[in-house]
């Protein structure tokens, strides 16, 4: 079965520079939550869409921006990298929207690790 | 304000004991509660919810709205179920706890 897609898997930026990460959901599925994973913590909530529109918004620094596309795949830009935004990007997915009751169906994440 | 407490960070015990993984939360409504699993270099994945009444993989966990309690359950543990649980309160986003990495010993 298809699972949700980040690219890229593993990313090296330096200080100052952008990042761009890029979830693919779950074919049908119309939410997408984006969470940031640091060093020894928990994830913590950034923001999601559902259907092209932001749904929920979390402690995403204003450094980053994201959307969902037409096609429902969700691009995460993060610009003037700092050394903590070090961390792992888990992307999920729901079918339906953003309902409580929905399960994530989560990503590989993707590695962010800023020199 | 929305809270998961998972206390134990590591937890180990030995095939075919019980072991209980403790989490409490905090919310003022009815809360949603999951608990996700994620064995090694594999993505995070639901384990189960507290909606569902159902036991996967032997596991159970009930809600005690009392104690504010949703631990997760399992009689006799085997070492494939060595992994991180999180249990998470979900709002739409999810709100996790810091996880619990379980290991179980041959």
């Amino acid at each position: 079965a298809a699972g949700v897609i980040q690219s890229p898997r593993h990313l090296i930026k330096e200080k100052r520079e952008t990042a761009t990460l890029k979830c693919y959901p779950i074919p049908r599925h119309d939410t997408v939550y984006w969470y940031q994973q640091g060093p020894g913590q928990d994830p913590q909530f950034l923001i999601s869409f559902y259907e092209k529109m932001q749904s929920d918004k979390g402690s995403i620094p204003d450094r980053f921006s994201a959307q969902q596309f037409s096609d429902y795949h969700s691009e995460l830009n993060m610009s003037s990298l700092e050394l903590g935004d070090s961390a792992l990007y888990f992307c999920a997915s729901s079918l339906t929207g953003p309902h409580v009751e929905d399960e994530q169906f989560f990503g590989p994440g993707t590695r962010l690790t800023v020199l | 304000a929305q809270r998961v407490t998972q206390p134990e960070k590591l937890l180990s015990v030995f095939k075919g004991a019980p072991v209980e993984l403790k989490c409490n939360y905090s919310y003022s409504g009815s809360p949603e509660l999951f608990w996700y699993v994620q064995y090694s270099r594999q993505r995070l994945q639901l384990l189960l919810r507290h909606i569902s009444r159902e036991s996967i993989k032997g596991f159970t966990a009930d809600l005690n709205k009392g104690e504010t309690s949703f631990h997760l359950k399992k009689p006799f543990a085997q070492e494939e179920d060595s992994a991180m649980y999180y249990c998470a309160l979900s709002r739409g986003r999810l709100y996790f706890g810091r996880g619990t990495q379980l290991t179980v010993w041959p």
